[in-house]
């Protein structure tokens, strides 16, 4: 069974611009979070999604949001980025919420 | 609100010494507790969690812990460390009746000497 799939696993972008990542859950797993990890923050929390409704947000200012599509993708969005945007972001997909929680290999974004 | 603490950012073992890795949590209702280990350049893997039951979880790799409600801590034991087990360790807690959101601690980076 394939596990969690995040794309891209690396990115470079400029302050100023928007970028999107894609989370690709287990097959059949209809929860997905998103967690940023930070050296000086740790992992926070950023949303959780359950069958397109996200049922949770963490303490992120607008610029950050997500959704989840009917197939169980996710995508989340960082619109005018800033250099402390700079982060591993984890995708967690679990069956259901409360479930045991699958953790994909991040993406690395690096703001410039 | 929820919150996790590990004691020590950076643990340092022989190899074949006991590792124990220290997690207090504070939660006003009864709590999941999870271990997670991080690689280098990776993302997170599950060593073992607690949801209700037996208070000694046992997991993946001979890692185990314990829940102690009375003391608030789930600390992460292995009997014998092995050079593999050289990885960042994290606690995490999550609320029975609430929502998916994990609460994550600072996390204890492993170091394992020859």
């Amino acid at each position: 069974k394939a596990g969690v799939t995040q794309t891209p696993r690396y990115l470079i972008k400029t302050r100023g611009q928007q970028v999107t990542l894609s989370c690709s859950p287990i097959s059949g797993h209809r929860s997905v979070s998103w967690y940023q990890q930070t050296p000086g923050q740790g992992l926070q929390f950023l949303f959780e999604y359950f069958s397109e409704t996200q049922r949770n947000k963490g303490n992120f200012p607008g610029r950050f949001s997500g959704r989840q599509f009917s197939n169980s993708r996710s995508e989340m969005n960082v619109s005018t980025l800033e250099l402390g945007d700079s982060a591993l972001y984890l995708c967690a997909s679990s069956l259901a919420p409360l479930a045991l929680a699958y953790f994909g290999p991040g993406t690395r974004l690096t703001v410039t | 609100a929820q919150s996790v603490t590990q004691l020590g950012s950076h643990v340092s073992v022989s190899e074949g010494a006991l590792v124990l890795l220290r997690c207090n949590y504070s939660s006003s209702v009864p709590p999941y507790l999870f271990w997670y280990v991080q690689y280098p350049n990776q993302g997170l893997q599950l060593l073992l969690k607690y949801t209700t039951g037996a208070t000694l979880v046992k997991g993946i790799n001979g890692f185990e812990a314990e829940f102690k409600k009375s003391e608030t801590s789930f600390h992460l034991t292995k009997p014998s460390a092995h050079m593999s087990d050289a990885a960042e360790y994290f606690c995490a807690v999550s609320e029975q009746g609430g929502s998916e959101k994990l609460v994550f601690g600072k996390g204890t980076k492993l170091t394992v000497n020859p």
